[in-house]
């Protein structure tokens, strides 16, 4: 079965770090490109950012570079998120997201898999 | 950025209803564009891609059209197990930016 699992979301305070991780099975995790999306409570998605599979452009949202930063591990199978400067605003249900293939050379970019989900708050 | 703009931002149907929700981006992106449901408390699932193309295992009933700038989400008869929100995502540039979310709930 397909399946990605995100972990380390807790209660911090601002300004301080936290890493999530996202453990991949079920399929060849080197292939794929992955992203990170969030959801602040009550409100819609937001793309976060995103990682080829190997080396290349690395792209994150303006709301988060220079804090976040994206990585992998393809010999874990895992993505992970390192966070840093935490903000009240950064508090949301953070998921990682598989980007699906490409049809005939053509990459449409779509997010074909998701976890569940793993909740960040910040706050005093 | 390429905004996206989706409406309505919630609507009330009832079960077997034709619904139809549409999404406009603010500069043409081919078919550069996705559809996505979420239900309460679950992660979004993958609904249409490439603005027409229905995902693996996603019924029939769901289909999309659209290409430019102007994109609709159709629900053909609309099943207790729809009810839910429904997110359109622009692919073609990051940073990849999602309509507001349309709630559909039942009237």
């Amino acid at each position: 079965e397909v399946q990605l699992v995100e972990s380390g979301g807790g209660l911090v305070q601002p300004g301080e770090s936290l890493r999530l991780s996202c453990a991949a099975s079920g399929f060849t995790f080197s292939s794929y490109e992955m992203n990170w999306v969030r959801q602040a409570p009550g409100k819609g998605l937001e793309w976060v950012s995103y990682i080829p599979t190997g080396g290349g452009s690395i792209y994150y949202a303006d709301s988060v570079r220079g804090r976040f930063t994206i990585s992998r591990d393809n010999a874990r199978n895992s993505l992970y998120l390192q966070m840093n400067s935490l903000r009240a605003e950064d508090t949301a249900v953070y998921y990682c997201a598989r980007l699906g293939d490409c049809t005939d050379g053509v990459c449409h970019n779509y997010m074909d898999v998701w976890g569940k989900g793993t909740t960040v708050t910040v706050s005093s | 950025d390429i905004q996206v703009t989706q409406s309505p931002s919630s609507l009330s149907a009832s079960v077997g209803d034709r619904v139809t929700i549409t999404c406009r981006a603010s500069q043409t992106i081919s078919n550069y564009f996705n559809w996505y449901q979420q239900k309460s408390g679950k992660a979004p699932k993958l609904l249409i891609y490439a603005a027409s193309s229905l995902q693996s295992g996603v019924p029939s009933r769901f289909s999309g059209s659209g290409s430019g700038t102007d994109f609709t989400l159709t629900i053909s008869s609309l099943q207790p197990e729809d009810f839910a929100t429904y997110y359109c995502q622009q692919s073609y540039g990051t940073p990849w930016t999602f309509g507001q979310g349309t709630k559909v709930e039942i009237k």
